[in-house]
C-alpha cells in the first residue's frame, strides 16, 4: 500500500478554508485516496474520497493533482468544531486495508 | 441511520486479567473490522470480517487475542491474559461490503487501560 505524507500539525481561523495537504507520490492505479478526521475520544470520521477525479459533499471538498500523486483537502468555512487530526489514507482495492499514518493536527482558532 | 455500537466505553483492569469488547456494526453491513489505537499513534487493523467468516486477522497476536462474529452481525473481541502494552483504545468499524470501495464507519470505541 501506498504510504502519505501530512504535514504533522496546522492551524486555521474560524470562518476561513482550511486546505490539508497529502503527499501519496507511490500511489498506484486502482489505489483510491481517503480522508478521514478524529475528533478527541471519538471514532475516526469519514470524509471524502476519490480516485482520480475532484470531489465535494457536504463536508469537504478533495482536490486530486493530475499525476495523482497529491492532494488537497479543503474545509470550505472551518469552525472550532473542525478541530481535529486528519488522516489521509490511500487505500488499495485489493487489500481492503485502511493503513493510518499519523495524520495532521487541525487547529481552529477563533 | 445509527452508526456503530460500541460497548464499555471505557474499561480498566489489572495484567493478566481477561476483557472483552463487544461490537454491533451499522445495520446491514456484512463487513467488519477491530482497530487497536495506542496513544499518538493512528488506529492499526487487527482482524476484519466478512459476514462470520475472517478475511484477515494477520495482526492479531492471536496467543492472547480472539475474535468472533458469530451469526454474522454482532462481534466480540477478548484479551486474555492482557499485557501492559495492551492499553489503548479498541475500535470497531464497518462497512457494506469489502473489496468494494465502500468506507469504513468507526464507532468511538472502548478505551482500555491494564494496571
Amino acid at each position: 500500500d501506498a504510504k502519505t505524507t501530512q504535514p504533522p500539525s496546522m492551524d486555521c481561523a474560524e470562518g476561513r478554508a482550511a486546505n490539508l495537504p497529502c503527499n501519496h507520490s507511490t500511489i498506484s492505479g486502482n489505489e483510491y485516496v481517503y480522508w478521514y478526521r478524529q475528533i478527541h475520544s471519538q471514532g475516526p470520521q469519514y470524509i471524502i474520497h476519490g480516485l482520480k477525479n475532484n470531489e465535494t459533499n457536504e463536508m469537504a471538498s478533495l482536490i486530486i493533482t493530475e499525476d495523482r500523486k497529491s492532494s488537497t483537502l479543503i474545509l470550505p468555512h472551518a469552525t472550532l468544531r473542525d478541530t481535529a487530526v486528519y488522516y489521509c489514507i490511500v487505500r488499495s482495492y485489493n487489500t481492503d486495508k485502511l493503513i493510518f499514518g499519523t495524520g495532521t493536527r487541525l487547529q481552529v482558532f477563533p | 441511520e445509527a452508526g456503530v455500537a460500541q460497548s464499555p466505553r471505557y474499561k480498566i483492569i489489572e495484567k493478566r486479567q481477561s476483557v472483552a469488547f463487544w461490537c454491533n456494526p451499522i445495520s446491514g453491513h456484512a463487513t467488519l473490522y477491530w482497530y487497536q489505537q495506542i496513544l499518538g499513534q493512528g488506529p492499526k487493523l487487527l482482524i476484519q470480517f466478512q459476514n462470520n467468516g475472517v478475511v484477515d486477522d494477520s495482526q492479531l497476536p492471536k496467543d492472547r487475542f480472539s475474535a468472533e462474529r458469530l451469526k454474522g452481525v454482532d462481534s466480540t473481541l477478548k484479551i486474555q491474559p492482557a499485557k501492559l502494552e495492551d492499553s489503548a483504545v479498541y475500535l470497531c468499524a464497518s462497512s457494506l461490503a469489502a473489496y468494494s470501495n465502500q468506507p469504513q464507519h468507526f464507532g468511538d470505541g472502548t478505551r482500555l487501560s491494564i494496571l
